[in-house]
């Protein structure tokens, strides 16, 4: 399986600060990469897809870049409805498999 | 725009069978554009893909949980189901049913249905 691991698991922020956070893969999975975001008692929502491609309908202020076995997500300025959950997924190989998570909380 | 929604048992017995459905809404499952899968959350925890099917019926499941998985089609009723036998607490989580576009990038979630296995 492949692993992928995520930095920070937490992350303190305020409104209006840049932050990014980090996926990393065991292997190299090209940019098979998704990120979603998920709010507490909430389904996941996808925010980005093949590693940079923004979602219709998601703010621009979110980025993701990155191919092979490092990816970032970064948001560019913190709004107080992006305090959430984030987890990245891969769907080079099966089985799919996400990111432990990253907690996104306001400072 | 598409809408899914799960609906099952709440509670199930440890040993027993897990059986979800997923209503699907303004999408056709048969439309074959898109994979149709199960992902579950423990509480407090990640998310774990379960399986998928496709509109030819053919399926993939994670191997965690192969042996025990079967995820099934009713394209008369614009559903699928998951099956999860042998279930014990470890398998109490929120499930989610959930459209996989380009096969396993999950654009459309239902909202979630806790299962506990308790006896």
């Amino acid at each position: 399986d492949i692993q992928l691991t995520q930095s920070p698991s937490f992350l303190s922020a305020s409104e209006g600060d840049r932050v990014t956070i980090t996926c990393r893969a065991s292997q190299g999975i090209s940019t098979y990469l998704v990120w979603y975001q998920q709010k507490p008692g909430k389904a996941p929502k996808l925010l980005i897809y093949a590693a940079s491609t923004l979602q219709s309908g998601v703010p621009s202020r979110f980025s993701g870049s990155g191919s092979g076995t490092e990816f970032t997500l970064t948001i560019s300025s913190l709004q107080p409805e992006d305090f959430a959950t984030y987890y990245c997924q891969q769907l080079s190989s099966y089985p799919i498999t996400f990111g432990q998570g990253t907690r996104l909380e306001i400072k | 725009q598409v809408q899914l929604q799960e609906s099952g048992p709440g509670l199930v017995k440890p040993s027993q069978t897990l059986s979800l459905t997923c209503t699907v809404s303004g999408d056709s499952i048969s439309s074959g554009n898109y994979y149709w899968s199960w992902v579950r959350q423990p509480a407090g925890e990640g998310l774990e893909w379960i399986g998928r099917v496709y509109t030819s019926g053919s399926t993939s499941y994670n191997p965690s949980l192969k042996s025990r998985v079967t995820i099934s089609l009713d394209t008369s009723k614009n559903e699928f189901s998951l099956r999860l036998t042998s279930v014990t607490a470890a398998d109490t989580a929120v499930y989610y049913c959930a459209r996989g576009a380009g096969g396993s990038t999950f654009d459309s979630w239902g909202q979630g249905t806790l299962v506990t296995v308790s006896s």
